[in-house]
This record gives structure tokens, C-alpha cells and sequence, in this order.
């Protein structure tokens, strides 16, 4: 069964502006880690927050994890048509990671 | 190098063929994984394992058999396949100790007609 689910499912905005997703999840985590898949490609990872991490930055990309709601958000600031992809959430257990089902952002030129 | 490669990338076959699709990792991980990725991009897992030994065998038709003959492969192989199998498939791979990233294959696009 899905873990996380993302919200906006779709996500346009104009370059420069930032890009706001965020992750729902049912169960207890070890951490929650966000993928980027580009269209036709595997997913890659950016960044892991643990379960007892409330914020995690990494260049452009900053994350919060809030436990006691389940929920996390993947904030990209100052978007570029090259963060043009789907954003996954995941959370981990033990070995199983489970995914959503993506927000597909476009940023447009 | 690549780190999960799958072969093949495209697949299209006919109903009620079996075919099987490849996945190797030179990163060293000890769990490996098979998720299913539907035309909607639903990322649904199918198969963990960890060492050669099936950790998850999610909710799948047991058309799909998962083989294992070392730590680093993970085949899938599907039987009497049917028009509902079509999607993409991806390996990954991770180090199976908490708090690590998974490693993802390109895909394989399985077409079934």
C-alpha cells in the first residue's frame, strides 16, 4: 500500500519563484527522504530528515518534518526550469521504503 | 559505472509471454528492491530483499517471481504476462541500515499487447 501521499498533485510557477510541496504519511518513521524523478528517468535522492530532525536545509532545498502531524514539506527556493520534474516523498522502515505519488512540478522559463 | 543497472529498458511483448527483467548493483548494498511505477506514477513497492532473502512481498499476482542469486541482482520474472502489467519497473538498492538513501535503475518500460 502507498505510505505517503504528496499535495499539490501538480505544482506550475515561473522561474525564480519558490515551490512549496508537502507529504502525508500514516505510519512511525525512521526518517522521511524526498527523490526527484525527471521524466523518462530513476528516481535520485535529495535529501533525508530523520525522525527526530524538525529541519534539514541542503543548497536550494529546504525540509521539514513534523511528527506529530505526519507530515513533511520540500520547499525549493529560487526555481529554475532545470527543477522541472516529478518530487517523491518517502518514508523508510525497516528495509521498505515506500513512496507517493508525486507532485509533478514545472517551472516555466 | 553504472551503480543499478536494469536490462532491458524497453520490453514489448504479447500476452501470455514470460519474460524477466534484469538488476545489478555495484554499490556493495545488501537490500534490494522491485517497485512498479503505473501510468499515473504511482511508485508502488513489489519486493524487498535483504541478503539473497525476501524481506516484502507486497500485495503482487504470483505471476511475479523475484530471484535473488547473490546480493547484487535481483531479477524479476513475470509469467502469463497480461495487458495490465504494462508500466515501468525500477530496482534500487540501498545499504539497508536505517537512515540511508535507495539508488534507483533507469527502468524498464514493459509494454504488453
Amino acid at each position: 500500500s502507498q505510505q505517503g501521499e504528496e499535495d499539490p498533485q501538480a505544482l506550475s510557477i515561473q522561474e525564480g519563484e519558490n515551490a512549496t510541496m508537502n507529504c502525508s504519511y500514516k505510519t512511525s518513521i525512521n526518517n522521511l527522504q524526498w527523490y526527484r524523478q525527471n521524466s523518462g528517468r530513476g528516481l535520485v535522492h535529495l535529501i533525508l530528515i530523520r525522525s527526530n530532525e524538525r529541519e534539514k536545509h541542503s543548497g536550494r532545498l529546504r525540509v521539514t518534518l513534523d511528527t506529530s502531524k505526519k507530515s513533511s514539506s520540500l520547499l525549493i527556493t529560487a526555481s529554475r526550469a532545470a527543477d522541472t520534474a516529478s518530487y517523491f516523498c518517502a518514508t523508510e522502515g525497516n528495509n521498505d521504503m515506500r513512496f507517493g505519488a508525486g507532485t509533478r512540478l514545472t517551472v516555466k522559463p | 559505472d553504472t551503480a543499478v543497472s536494469q536490462t532491458p529498458k524497453y520490453l514489448v511483448t504479447q500476452m501470455g509471454n514470460d519474460k524477466s527483467i534484469k538488476c545489478e548493483q555495484n554499490l556493495g548494498h545488501d537490500t534490494m528492491y522491485w517497485y512498479k511505477q503505473d501510468s499515473k506514477k504511482f511508485l508502488k513497492i513489489m519486493f524487498s530483499y535483504n541478503n539473497k532473502e525476501l524481506i516484502i512481498n507486497e500485495t503482487v499476482p504470483n505471476r511475479f517471481s523475484p530471484k535473488s542469486p547473490d546480493k547484487a541482482h535481483l531479477n524479476l520474472h513475470i509469467n502469463s504476462l497480461e495487458l495490465g502489467d504494462s508500466a515501468v519497473y525500477f530496482c534500487a538498492s540501498s545499504r539497508g541500515t536505517p537512515n540511508t538513501e535507495a539508488f534507483f535503475g533507469q527502468g524498464t518500460r514493459l509494454t504488453v499487447v
